[in-house]
């Protein structure tokens, strides 16, 4: 499967814990972004890296949240201290610079209890 | 403030007619439009985008049009499949930001 990969699919986790969620894009694509999606509603924006670079950030990404992108391949997501609020779908996206379409991952579900 | 719209949460459509769902945009600076598909369980599929500088743009089976003078985007899916059955978002962008604005969506029916 050479589509934008997300691990793990599923999380469950007690409210303050850390979790950290994991985005492989596709080989290649320098772009990457990362979204929160919510029952019933669009994604939202959260991040954007182009290479390793984080050139974006939304004012939705608390200072629990923390994105990186070592190498400029894959990139990793954590929230610190979680909110049952911070329960959602966590999406990766990736695309290359010369081209506008973003290529979806499958998501990561985050339960905080 | 940004927000981009859908004026009909639910669109249920007979199998092989057209479908058309809308799209209301509130940035007049957003320059790059898209539509994505959103099946059950799965990230969001593109389908079609469009530029400012166009008012229409065709692919296969869809048409998307864009109206800048009252900030208004559609969808138009023809002759309608099982397939197409699921939620469709629209997303704006403006010239200078990475920010993709996603709408909240409109779930497409097909009916047998």
């Amino acid at each position: 499967d050479t589509g934008v990969s997300q691990n793990p699919r599923h999380k469950i986790t007690k409210r303050g814990q850390n979790v950290t969620f994991r985005c492989d894009p596709i080989s290649e694509h320098n772009r990457l972004y990362w979204y929160r999606q919510t029952l019933g509603q669009g994604p939202e924006f959260l991040t954007y890296f182009q290479n390793e670079a984080q050139l974006e950030k939304s004012r939705l990404l608390s200072d629990r949240f923390s994105a990186e992108r070592p190498k400029g391949s894959f990139s990793t997501l954590e929230i610190q201290r979680t909110e049952q609020g911070d329960s959602a779908m966590y999406l990766c996206a990736s695309s290359l610079t010369s081209l506008n379409e973003q290529f979806f991952g499958p998501g990561t579900r985050l339960t905080v209890l | 403030g940004e927000s981009v719209g859908l004026h009909l949460p639910t669109l249920s459509v007979q199998e092989g007619d057209n479908s058309i769902i809308n799209c209301a945009y509130s940035n007049s600076a957003s320059d790059y439009f898209i539509w994505y598909k959103q099946e059950s369980g799965k990230g969001p599929q593109f389908i079609i985008d469009i530029r400012s500088n166009m008012d229409k743009r065709q692919g296969q089976r869809v048409t998307v049009l864009l109206n800048k003078t009252v900030k208004h985007l559609s969808l138009q899916i023809a002759a309608t499949q099982p397939g197409d059955s699921a939620v469709y978002f629209c997303a704006e962008n403006y010239s200078g930001t990475y920010k993709y604005i996603f709408g909240t969506g409109t779930r497409l029916k097909v009916l047998a």
